[in-house]
């Protein structure tokens, strides 16, 4: 089975600094990854998807993640935080099982951005 | 697009009693819904699958009897927490695979969520 693994339960930035949120994913197949943002007590937002297209993905609010199949990792940036940045962020992997695709989602990582 | 909504966003019930979450997808027809429970400060842990028309999957561990899942249309599924016991509060999720509009491979097509329900039994 596919998975990913998020490094940094937690992350803590200044606004206005780089942002980087990683997750490595442990694949037999290309796999297709997903980013995912949580704000306090909602469900949770797509920022951006790989799906074997371009390696460099671009998302909404600023964010990008590049896929690199020689270190199986997906990892998310942001050039500069903005407060409004402070959320919990999923990484996801589709996994074929039993007929049908699941989502198996990452232990997440919560970005906390200082003023 | 690809909107989901979810009712209720917050219940408390008492021990004992039943309790029925709604999704819906209101934009798009969703033939599989997914179905997730999240503690405080965790990852989300995938319940069971919700396929229009037929019995759901359920996760290893999962009680299929305890977590009634029923899913009667293609924008419509329910999940009743049955004799819900205060260890059963936690956030549920549901959400719907976004529909593919260029046939692609299910896997690669994302999830839309609705906004889940906080559940807390007393």
């Amino acid at each position: 089975a596919q998975s990913v693994t998020q490094l940094g339960s937690h992350v803590s930035v200044s606004e206005g600094a780089l942002v980087l949120l990683r997750c490595n994913y442990s694949s037999s197949v290309p796999p297709y990854l997903f980013w995912y943002v949580q704000y306090p007590n909602q469900g949770l937002q797509l920022l951006l998807k790989y799906t074997s297209a371009a390696t460099l993905v671009k998302g909404i609010n600023g964010f990008e993640a590049e896929f690199k199949k020689s270190e199986t990792s997906f990892h998310l940036t942001k050039p500069s935080a903005h407060m409004s940045d402070a959320a919990e962020y999923f990484c996801a992997v589709s996994d074929y099982e039993q007929g049908t695709y699941k989502y198996i989602f990452g232990t997440g990582t919560r970005l906390k951005v200082l003023a | 697009g690809a909107v989901v909504s979810q009712h209720p966003s917050r219940v408390i019930c008492k021990s004992g009693t039943s309790v029925k979450i709604e999704c819906r997808s209101l934009d798009f027809q969703a033939t599989t819904m997914f179905w997730y429970r999240q503690f405080p400060k965790q990852s989300l842990m995938l319940m069971a699958t919700s396929n229009e028309g037929s019995k759901a999957t359920y996760e290893q561990g999962v009680e299929k009897d305890k977590f009634l899942i029923n899913h009667a249309s293609l924008t419509l599924s329910t999940l009743t927490v049955t004799s819900a016991h205060p260890e059963d509060s936690s956030f549920y999720i549901c959400s719907a695979r976004a529909p593919s509009l260029t046939g692609a491979v299910k896997g690669r097509t994302a999830l839309h969520f609705g906004n889940g329900t906080r559940l807390t039994v007393t």
